[in-house]
């Protein structure tokens, strides 16, 4: 399975923008990326994901590298319920495997 | 819409019991997975449906680990004999087109 690194852990100020960077140097034509987000207790959330081209909604923003190598996901302005544990993961015909994921902690 | 459903969201049992957590997907979703997380492991994939046929159970851990869909609205997760070191966080998530919901887990303890 492809796999994907990030950093474990980043901060952020409350209202300014964030961006969580991910590697995936040995993706697949195939494979997309996922974004999710795990909150303390919870289950992890869905938050965007994409194939080759940028992608927006309402959550968030994700920029994938011309050679799709990276992509970076883009909170435009942090809020404390952003903090979490951010995963980039690889999906190919419903497989996905995620990582340890970045910490994310928004300071206020 | 109420989401993926688990139940039970608490278990505690004892070593050698059979285990059974249920999963509830969100109708019209044709995946279903089951993962694990524990602190040591992260969050693991167990194995994974498509269209109520088992189509991934390379990370079923051993034997004593079960899972059946035998219809679109429903899975369970079968532990038998369970033993200490399954103690974790059990998910059920589903869905297509590559959004998927996860349910609130069903947290098993096994003493």
């Amino acid at each position: 399975d492809a796999k994907t690194t990030q950093p474990n852990s980043m901060e952020s100020n409350e209202e300014e923008p964030v961006h969580l960077p991910c590697n995936h140097s040995t993706i697949s034509g195939t494979d997309y990326i996922h974004w999710y987000r795990q909150l303390p207790s919870q289950g992890p959330e869905y938050v965007i994901h994409g194939l080759t081209s940028n992608v927006n909604n309402r959550m968030a923003s994700l920029a994938i590298a011309e050679d799709r190598k990276s992509s970076t996901l883009i909170l435009h302005r942090a809020t404390l319920r952003d903090a979490a544990v951010y995963y980039c993961i690889l999906t190919n015909a419903g497989k996905s495997t995620f990582g340890d994921g970045t910490t994310l902690t928004v300071k206020p | 819409d109420a989401g993926v459903i688990q139940s039970p969201r608490h278990e505690v049992t004892e070593m050698g019991q059979e285990v059974t957590l249920r999963c509830k997907p969100i109708s019209g979703h044709d995946y279903l997975f089951w993962y694990r997380q524990t602190m040591m492991r992260g969050l693991e994939l167990l194995i994974y449906f498509n269209n109520n046929v088992p189509i991934d159970d390379s990370g079923m851990p051993e034997d004593r680990f079960s899972a059946k869909m035998p219809n679109a609205s429903f899975s369970t997760l079968k532990i038998q004999p369970s033993e200490p070191r399954d103690s974790a966080v059990y998910f059920c998530a589903s869905g297509w087109g590559g959004k998927y919901t996860f349910g609130s887990g069903t947290r098993l303890t096994v003493v």
